[in-house]
């Protein structure tokens, strides 16, 4: 498998615009959680599915950010319209349930987002 | 509630020296304790779980219940052990989340 897939890596945006990130989770994986990662805050969850249900959205900052999940394979993080302390890397990250990895959490790459 | 607390932002040390990460927690059940690393400008990778009790990159990790720690252990750092290293909590009680400690860089200096 090719783990974890992000896109874009890196995106340079202006203030107000629209910004989606995309992520392809490992197959077979039931879990995917949003992460943002910052220098002040660290590593930060900001919301996670299981079976493609959003179960956990209290990390979502506000209602700028939005994230859906239409099937097993694909998900979006949304930010509307996007501001510039929203500059962070952010990771998508996916996991398994029962299986040898146990509750070991993979994540890609991460999308790098400057709003300027 | 659960929470990881890693108290130093940056070690730094010689190559050679030995090397401790330290790891405190708080959480009401038996929790699953993680260590992952993150070399510049890449993904997290998971260096270890507590279940696992294995040895990687000559990296280890003891969970001490009494204590509540979880410390990461090396007894000659090199050079590529330079990197972010962020200790991780999930539980039942938890959910599923993973819960992150706000990571401590290593350097390690020639």
């Amino acid at each position: 498998d090719a783990g974890v897939i992000q896109s874009p890596r890196h995106e340079v945006t202006e203030m107000g615009q629209e910004v989606t990130l995309r992520c392809k989770p490992i197959s077979g994986h039931d879990y995917l959680f949003w992460y943002r990662q910052t220098m002040m805050r660290g590593l930060e969850l900001l919301i996670y599915f299981n079976n493609n249900v959003p179960i956990d959205d209290s990390g979502m900052p506000e209602d700028r950010f939005s994230a859906k999940m239409p099937n097993a394979s694909f998900s979006t993080l949304k930010i509307q319209p996007s501001e510039p302390r929203d500059s962070a890397v952010y990771f998508c990250a996916s996991r398994g349930q029962g299986s040898y990895s146990g509750n070991t959490i993979y994540f890609g790459e991460g999308s790098w987002l400057t709003v300027v | 509630a659960q929470r990881v607390t890693q108290p130093e932002k940056l070690l730094s040390v010689f190559k050679g020296a030995p090397v401790e990460l330290k790891c405190n927690y708080s959480y009401s059940g038996s929790p699953e304790l993680f260590w992952y690393v993150q070399y510049s400008r890449q993904r997290l990778q998971l260096l270890l779980r507590h279940i696992s009790r294995e040895s990687i990159k000559g990296f280890t990790a003891d969970l001490n219940k009494g204590e509540t720690s979880f410390h990461l252990k090396k007894p000659f750092a090199q050079e590529e052990d330079s990197a972010m290293y962020y200790c991780a909590l999930t539980g039942k009680s938890s959910g599923d989340k993973l819960t992150f400690g706000t990571g401590t860089r290593l350097a390690v200096r020639p």
